[in-house]
């Protein structure tokens, strides 16, 4: 079944503690990302990453690391987190046509709350 | 800068009755478009895309949506409302100036009422 898989799915932290949840997909996509949802605020894009090894910045970064090793994987990386932090995170992949990027396919989503 | 609105946080409809939810957008260079919706503690799935040709686009279970490039807008539609198309909705925009950012509205709560 093609699928985006996010790891954990629920995660309980305290402030400072380093954290990384995991992406993985499926369907050899090249296009994926990071966003968080947070209410009145919609999804907003942290990182998005167009092939292994090419990350960029999306409209709130800051906090945040990724990194692209490997086309399938793109783990979001959170070195210090802070209470702000706590919001609902999806991870998406896409693949390009001629034309631009296809629909995102998401993944069930990550509900992180720090203390 | 891009931005997306979505100026209505909840639209109420009649089962039956014909559906609009708002979305408006800010680009440089041609807009890609596209609606997407999420159920209760689910992921967001895929419903529509505009990026060229007809204005008016077809997507996943009856929806649609009218591309306007003089008002900027994009809104999604449906002739007739399901109780099960209660859901939060999205509309996102991606810049078609070269960058691969998306931008996405707040949603709008869909509510069809039996």
């Amino acid at each position: 079944e093609a699928q985006v898989t996010q790891n954990p799915r629920y995660l309980i932290t305290v402030t400072g503690k380093k954290l990384t949840v995991t992406c993985s997909q499926n369907m050899n996509h090249e296009y994926m990302s990071w966003y968080r949802q947070d209410p009145g605020l919609g999804l907003r894009q942290i990182y998005y990453s167009m092939n292994v090894e090419v990350t960029d910045k999306g409209d709130v970064p800051e906090g945040y690391k990724v990194s692209r090793k490997e086309k399938r994987n793109f783990p979001l990386i959170l070195e210090s987190p802070s209470p702000n932090q706590t919001s609902l995170y999806f991870c998406a992949s896409s693949n390009p046509s001629g034309m631009g990027f296809n629909e995102q396919f998401f993944g069930p989503g990550t509900r992180l709350t720090v203390l | 800068a891009q931005s997306v609105a979505q100026p209505e946080d909840q639209v109420n409809v009649a089962e039956g009755n014909p559906l609009t939810v708002k979305c408006t957008y800010s680009v440089s260079g041609n807009p890609y478009l596209f609606w997407y919706v999420q159920y209760p503690n689910r992921g967001l799935q895929f419903l529509l895309k505009y990026i060229t040709g007809d204005n008016l686009v077809k997507g996943s279970y009856g929806f649609e949506a009218e591309f306007n490039k003089s008002q900027t807008s994009f809104h999604l539609k449906k002739p007739s409302a399901l109780v099960s198309d209660s859901a939060l909705y999205f509309c996102a925009v991606r810049d078609g100036s070269g960058t691969y950012k998306y931008i996405f509205g707040t949603g709008t709560r869909l509510k069809v009422l039996a």
